[in-house]
């Protein structure tokens, strides 16, 4: 299988505080992962793609200094909200692309329900 | 640049009814790749299937099926015989490619009544 873990699943925070998101591929070795944000009944918007060893490249409009993203080896990213608001709240999901794999799949994680307050 | 649109907001059926999810899609590239994915209320995206752009074959899987034609840009996913448990968020997305880069429809909600 291609199982993809995140952690939290759900979080509440204060505002001004930050939180951290775990992407782990479970099985399977991942050059690439990928950040995802969904808001309500609408979606998914790629944030950024994270790779192994190197820096995120971020999509346009998103702020590379407030969604941090680290991905330190092939079976972790992380994804940390900086000096979140309530505007951050958001449903975050990640995925990950098997390294060598064909095609592109992407297997993607629950996902992680944040909410600022 | 690629876009997805999936025209149908929210559907609505009666167990046992066959629905159609449609899909069509918009790039300039010659080889790109569609695929389909199933939101469920928890909120984990099921990957469905995977299609290329060299590959017009209709495909059935169970009480699933996908229509895709290239002439209309268009692909079109049907569920025969719905059941309650198909009741989902389904987003068709495409992907061009070289790229890693997926771009999704504003998903299809269907909702299965018993």
């Amino acid at each position: 299988g291609a199982v993809v873990s995140q952690h939290p699943s759900w979080v509440i925070c204060k505002s001004g505080t930050s939180v951290k998101i775990e992407c782990r591929s479970l099985d399977f070795q991942a050059t690439t992962m990928f950040w995802y944000r969904q808001f309500p009944k609408q979606s998914l918007m790629l944030m950024a793609t994270s790779n192994e060893g190197s820096k995120a490249t971020y999509e346009q409009g998103v702020e590379k200094d407030k969604f941090l993203i680290n991905h330190a080896s092939l079976t972790l990213s992380t994804l940390t909200v900086t000096s979140a608001h309530p505007e951050d709240s958001s449903f975050y999901i990640c995925s990950a692309r098997r390294t060598g794999g064909t095609g592109g799949e992407q297997y993607f994680g629950p996902g992680t329900r944040l909410t600022v307050t | 640049a690629q876009k997805v649109t999936q025209a149908q907001t929210e559907i609505s059926v009666v167990e046992k009814e066959d629905v159609t999810l449609d899909c069509v899609y918009e790039t300039r590239d010659t080889t790109y790749y569609l695929f389909w994915y199933k939101q469920p209320p928890s909120g984990e995206l099921v990957f469905l299937i995977r299609r290329n752009s060299f590959d017009e074959q209709n495909e059935i899987s169970g009480r699933y099926s996908w229509n895709f034609q290239k002439s209309t840009s268009s692909f079109n996913f049907t569920i025969t015989a719905s059941q309650v448990v198909d009741s989902a968020v389904y987003f068709c997305a495409l992907r061009k490619g070289g790229s890693e880069k997926l771009v999704f429809g504003k998903g299809t909600k269907l909702t299965v009544n018993p």
